[in-house]
């Protein structure tokens, strides 16, 4: 099976834009979450998408959103961007059955000037 | 903010030594988990281990789990340098797939 598939792989963003990344799971996986890797405060948890549905949500604010399509496959978007959401985000599929890992992504390396 | 404490933060040890690292969380569990990252990479993950379970093998890695101490330890042994990585515990504590890692130890196997 192929992996969780993530794209862009680098994405340069000046500050107040907007920027959407998209996952694609490894097939069969309904769960998708995402994460912010950041040296200062390591791996945060975003959101979880099952079934096209939120199923939880990390402490971030509202300008971080994302969707689930049909497919399972997932897109995450921040508007007006910050110098601090330089980050690597991380998008991880599960198959959610019980103790099922979640595969990650190689991530989207965002940096925001 | 991160639940888990992981010490020590970096190790650096010979190749075919054993390689201990250490993961501390703060609220009750339902598994903890053991992943890894090579830099600039997503994670992989290595093992898991249930709040009911003490202690659990896969190949070259040992993982113990102590819930009344609220902490775990992997071992990893006789180290290749191909095991240069970070590694990372992740707590799940009920919430579908929100898990909560740790700070992460830096491992570095020298030749």
């Amino acid at each position: 099976k192929a992996g969780v598939t993530q794209t862009p792989r680098y994405l340069i963003k000046t500050r107040g834009q907007q920027v959407t990344l998209s996952c694609s799971p490894i097939s069969g996986h309904r769960s998708v979450s995402w994460y912010q890797q950041t040296p200062g405060q390591g791996l945060q948890f975003l959101f979880e998408y099952f079934s096209e549905t939120q199923r939880n949500k990390g402490n971030f604010p509202g300008r971080f959103s994302g969707r689930q399509f049909s497919n399972s496959r997932s897109e995450m978007n921040v508007s007006t961007l910050e110098l601090g959401d330089s980050a690597l985000y991380l998008c991880a599929s599960s198959a959610m059955n019980r103790d099922s890992p979640l595969h990650f992504g190689n991530g989207t390396r965002l940096t925001v000037t | 903010s991160q639940q888990g404490e992981e010490d020590p933060q970096a190790l650096s040890i010979q190749e075919g030594e054993n390689a201990t690292m250490n993961c501390s969380y703060k609220t009750s569990i339902n598994n903890l988990q053991w992943y890894r990252q090579n830099s600039g990479r997503g994670l992989v993950h290595l093992i898991l281990i249930r709040s009911n379970e003490r202690e659990k093998h896969s190949g070259r890695l040992r993982v113990t789990l102590d819930t009344s101490k609220k902490s775990s330890s992997l071992l990893i042994t006789a180290s290749r340098a191909a095991d240069t990585a970070s590694y990372f515990c992740a707590t799940d504590a009920g919430g579908g797939n929100k898990l909560t890692f740790g700070t992460g130890t830096q491992l570095k196997v020298e030749l």
